[in-house]
C-alpha cells in the first residue's frame, strides 16, 4: 500500500509568517488531495493535483507536486489565525479506485 | 454546492444498543464513503458504494452494516458496538471519475 509522510508533525508560526508543509510518498502519485481539518470536524477540500511540475493556488495558499510525482508541499504565505488547524495530505491508489490514503497530518497553530 | 450533510451531530450510545448514521448529498455523486477517524489519527476508509453497490469494504467488523438506500443517500448501521469503536465517523462522496472527495461535518460516537 501507499505510504504516506507529512513533515512537520506540528508546527507553531507567528501571525504574518510563512510556512510549509511536506508529503512525500513511497510510490509515484496519480492524485494528490490536500485537505485541512479543524479538531473534530470535517475535512475542508483544499487542492488536487496530478501533473508532475503542477502548481496551483487559492488565495494565501499554494500547492506543488514535483516532477518525479514522489513529494507535495503546500506552504502558506503570511498566515493568518484562520490558517489554524490540521493539513492532511491524501493520495489516491494507484491499484484500487476510490482508496484514498492519508498522511498522518501536520498540527498548524498560529500564534498573534 | 459541494455540500455533505451527517447526522446526527453527536451519538452515545451502549453497547447493546442499535443505531444509525446517515449522510446525504444533492452533488450528483455515484460513489460514497464511510471513513472512521480516532483522536489525533487521520481517517481510515470503511466502505465504497459506487453507483449504490458496495465496492470497498475494508475488512470492518460485522457490527457496522453499511447501506446505500439512493444515490443521494448512505446509512451505517451500528449494532453491539464496542468502547473503542468510539470515533469521529466521516462519510464523503465524489464523482464518478475518482474524483475529489468532499467530506462531510462527522458523526462523534461515544460507545458506553
Amino acid at each position: 500500500s501507499q505510504e504516506l509522510e507529512q513533515s512537520p508533525q506540528s508546527l507553531i508560526v507567528q501571525e504574518g509568517k510563512n510556512l510549509t508543509i511536506n508529503c512525500t510518498s513511497s510510490k509515484t502519485l496519480y492524485g494528490l488531495y490536500w485537505y485541512k481539518q479543524k479538531y473534530g470536524e470535517g475535512l475542508i477540500f483544499l487542492m488536487m493535483l496530478q501533473k508532475g511540475g503542477e502548481e496551483k493556488s487559492h488565495e494565501k495558499i499554494t500547492a506543488k507536486l514535483d516532477e518525479k510525482k514522489q513529494q507535495s508541499s503546500l506552504h502558506i504565505t503570511a498566515s493568518q489565525p484562520s490558517h489554524a488547524g490540521i493539513y492532511l495530505c491524501g493520495a489516491d491508489s494507484a491499484d484500487s479506485w476510490g482508496k484514498l490514503q492519508f498522511g498522518a497530518g501536520t498540527q498548524v497553530v498560529v500564534t498573534p | 454546492d459541494t455540500e455533505v450533510t451527517q447526522t446526527p451531530k453527536h451519538l452515545v450510545m451502549g453497547m447493546t444498543n442499535k443505531k444509525s448514521l446517515k449522510c446525504e448529498q444533492h452533488m450528483g455523486h455515484r460513489a460514497m464513503y464511510w471513513y472512521k477517524q480516532k483522536a489525533k489519527k487521520p481517517p481510515e476508509l470503511m466502505f465504497v458504494y459506487s453507483y449504490e453497490k458496495l465496492s470497498i469494504n475494508e475488512s470492518v467488523p460485522s457490527r457496522f452494516s453499511p447501506e446505500c438506500p439512493n444515490s443521494s443517500l448512505l446509512n451505517l448501521h451500528l449494532h453491539a458496538l464496542q468502547p473503542e469503536d468510539s470515533a469521529l465517523y466521516l462519510c464523503a462522496s465524489s464523482g464518478e471519475n475518482q474524483e475529489t472527495q468532499y467530506f462531510g461535518p462527522g458523526t462523534r460516537l461515544l460507545v458506553l
